[in-house]
């Protein structure tokens, strides 16, 4: 069985500044790992995603996700705010041949301007 | 059309009433899955197809809840006998291929009064 805990439901920051959430996993097997957005009025869509290889992972819109193994941890990350990632964001996890994905409670970012 | 369309948008419905709830998936995604989320959660696993068939239904929470998708495109998520429980918002998605990116729909929000 796989689960993912995001911790902090609501983040602010300000424009420009480090985005960080954080999310931890567990699973019994090895993990695919992946990050969704949900914009206001839009469906979810993918930011990134950990299968295996590189463990630090880009994605788009400037968003880089680290898969530690040993924190089981797969924290999303982004140097510079933008008004425009004010959104939420789903950690979500599945096991290798498992295609049914376990989400997060999502973690709900707003920017300060 | 370019993305996964889902209908009806909205739908309010009455304890004990039947609902179908259809998915329009992106042509040519062989799998298709249902989600449910609950007000201040992450989208939770109901049921995956592959091509015609439900090759994981694990998640429907009882026999109130079917889905089919008879010739493997379109599917209906049918909820029998209603309850206030049911109340959410349905989430469809679809992927080329199993483990492949999954692309959501803008969901299908579900009231019961």
């Amino acid at each position: 069985a796989q689960s993912v805990t995001q911790l902090g439901s609501h983040v602010s920051v300000s424009e420009g500044a480090l985005v960080l959430l954080r999310c931890n996993y567990s699973s019994s097997v090895p993990p695919y790992l992946f990050w969704y957005v949900q914009y206001p009025n839009q469906g979810l869509q993918l930011l990134l995603k950990y299968t295996t290889g590189a463990t630090l992972v880009k994605g788009i819109n400037g968003f880089e996700a680290e898969f530690k193994k040993s924190e089981t941890s797969f924290h999303l990350t982004k140097p510079s705010a933008h008004m425009s990632d004010a959104a939420e964001y789903f950690c979500a996890v599945s096991g290798v041949g498992n295609e049914k994905l376990t989400f997060g409670t999502g973690t709900r970012l707003t920017i300060i301007p | 059309g370019a993305g996964v369309s889902q209908t009806p948008s909205n739908k309010v419905t009455e304890k004990g009433k039947y609902v179908e709830l259809r998915c329009d998936p992106i042509s040519g995604h062989t799998a298709l899955y249902w989600y449910r989320q609950s007000l201040g959660q992450g989208p939770e696993f109901l049921i995956y197809f592959q091509g015609t068939g439900a090759a994981d239904d694990s998640g429907l929470p009882n026999d109130r809840f079917f889905a089919v998708r008879p010739e493997g495109s379109v599917s209906t998520l049918k909820i029998q006998r209603t309850e206030r429980g049911d109340s959410a918002v349905y989430l469809c998605a679809s992927s080329l291929r199993p483990t492949g990116e999954l692309f959501f729909g803008e969901g299908s929000r579900l009231t019961v009064l």
